[in-house]
Order: structure tokens, then C-alpha cells, then sequence
């Protein structure tokens, strides 16, 4: 059974650019989460979708933004990149909400902003 | 409030020790504790979970002690090994049926020496 696929894994992006980052949930996994993890503020929730609709969104700047499909399938964007959007970006997945489900998580996709 | 307070920040035991790592909430309204194992390149893993309705759980060599009123939980990993080693994460979150949201801990590295 594939686990959660996230692309690209590493990215290099200049100041000001934007990104798009994907996620691929398990297959029949309906939830889709996103965190962001850095040494200083360690793991932070951004947002999950369920059902092409985000239902939860943590404390970050309108510049991050998702959206979700009819495959379940995830992308987040940040735009006007800055230089502490450096982080791993989390995608994690779940059969449904809550969390009674369980998360899976991928190996996440490494941004460098220069 | 919203927060998950995890010590220590970092562990060094010797093959076969019981490292234990702990973590603190204030929030009551919390009712679903994970803990996560997350090696170097990779996303975090689910190792163990816990409700508040128990004061502890076990799943091989991992135990989750819970306790309520000091609103306190923690990790023992039995007979470690060194491939234990790795960063253990605990979080917390609201709502069972309804949230996706999980709020995490700093992080523990633990270094298991042969």
C-alpha cells in the first residue's frame, strides 16, 4: 500500500517567488493536513481539507493557501516567498476527521528560500 | 493554553535503559495524546496513543503513562536500542469526530548508545 507521496522533496526558491507543493494522500484517505516544521517553532498546523473544502486553518499569513481535489489529492501555495518560509512542509492524510482515523505522514518536501 | 510542553529537549541512554519523556497541556479540553517518532529525512511516524479516560497503554516496547489531574503524560521506551534513536514528538488535540488539528510538542532527540 503506497504511504503518502509529497513532491517535489527539495526546492530552492528566491525571495519574493511562489511555490506550489503537492500531495498525493493514501489511496480511500479523504483528510488532508499540512504542517510546517522548523527547528525554532518545531511542527505548526496550517490547514486541512476534507471533501475539496478546508475545514481548519492555523495561524499563518494569507500568503499560504491550499486547496484540495476531487481525488483527494492536496496543493499548498505560498507566495511572496520570505526568507523564514525555510522549512520542511508536512502533508499528512487520514481515512476521515478527527482523530480517531490516525495521521499518516509523508516524508514532507524541503523548502530553501535564498 | 494551546500549548504542549515537552522535556527534555534531548536524551542520551545506553542500550537497554528506559529513556522517559514527558509532556504537559493546560488545555482540558484536550482528549487524544500521540506520540510520534520522526527519523532524519523522514515525516513523522505514529508510535503510540492515548484518551484521558486511561492512565496507561502499552504497545511493545512503548508505554504511555497518562495523568489526568496533573494533566501530564509520558514516554517510556523499554529495553531501548540504538535504533531508537530518533526525535519523539508528542501532541494533543480536541474533538475525536470533528478536528484535524494537532498540537505538538518540541521535540525530544534521543541517542541510544550501543
Amino acid at each position: 500500500k503506497a504511504g503518502v507521496t509529497q513532491t517535489p522533496r527539495y526546492l530552492i526558491k528566491t525571495r519574493g517567488q511562489q511555490v506550489t507543493l503537492s500531495c498525493s494522500p493514501i489511496s480511500g484517505h479523504r483528510s488532508v493536513s499540512w504542517y510546517q516544521q522548523t527547528p525554532g517553532q518545531g511542527l505548526q498546523f496550517l490547514f486541512e481539507y476534507f471533501s475539496e473544502t478546508q475545514r481548519n486553518k492555523g495561524n499563518f499569513p494569507g500568503r499560504f493557501s491550499g486547496r484540495q481535489f476531487s481525488n483527494s489529492r492536496s496543493e499548498m501555495n505560498v507566495s511572496t516567498l520570505e526568507l523564514g518560509d525555510s522549512a520542511l512542509y508536512l502533508c499528512a492524510s487520514s481515512l476521515g476527521r478527527g482523530s480517531n482515523y490516525g495521521y499518516t505522514f509523508g516524508s514532507g518536501t524541503r523548502l530553501t528560500v535564498v | 493554553q494551546q500549548q504542549v510542553k515537552q522535556s527534555p529537549q534531548s536524551l542520551i541512554v545506553q542500550k537497554g535503559g528506559i529513556p522517559i519523556i514527558n509532556c504537559a497541556y493546560e488545555n482540558t479540553a484536550f482528549d487524544y495524546f500521540p506520540w510520534y517518532q520522526q527519523f532524519p529525512g523522514k515525516g513523522p511516524a505514529l508510535l503510540i496513543a492515548i484518551r484521558p479516560d486511561v492512565s496507561e497503554k502499552k504497545e511493545g516496547r512503548f508505554t504511555i503513562s497518562f495523568n489526568k489531574s496533573a494533566k501530564q503524560f509520558s514516554l517510556h521506551i523499554m529495553d531501548s536500542q540504538p535504533g531508537d534513536s530518533a526525535t519523539y514528538f508528542c501532541a494533543a488535540s480536541i474533538g475525536s469526530y470533528n478536528t484535524d488539528k494537532l498540537i505538538f510538542g518540541t521535540g525530544t532527540r534521543l541517542q541510544v548508545f550501543p
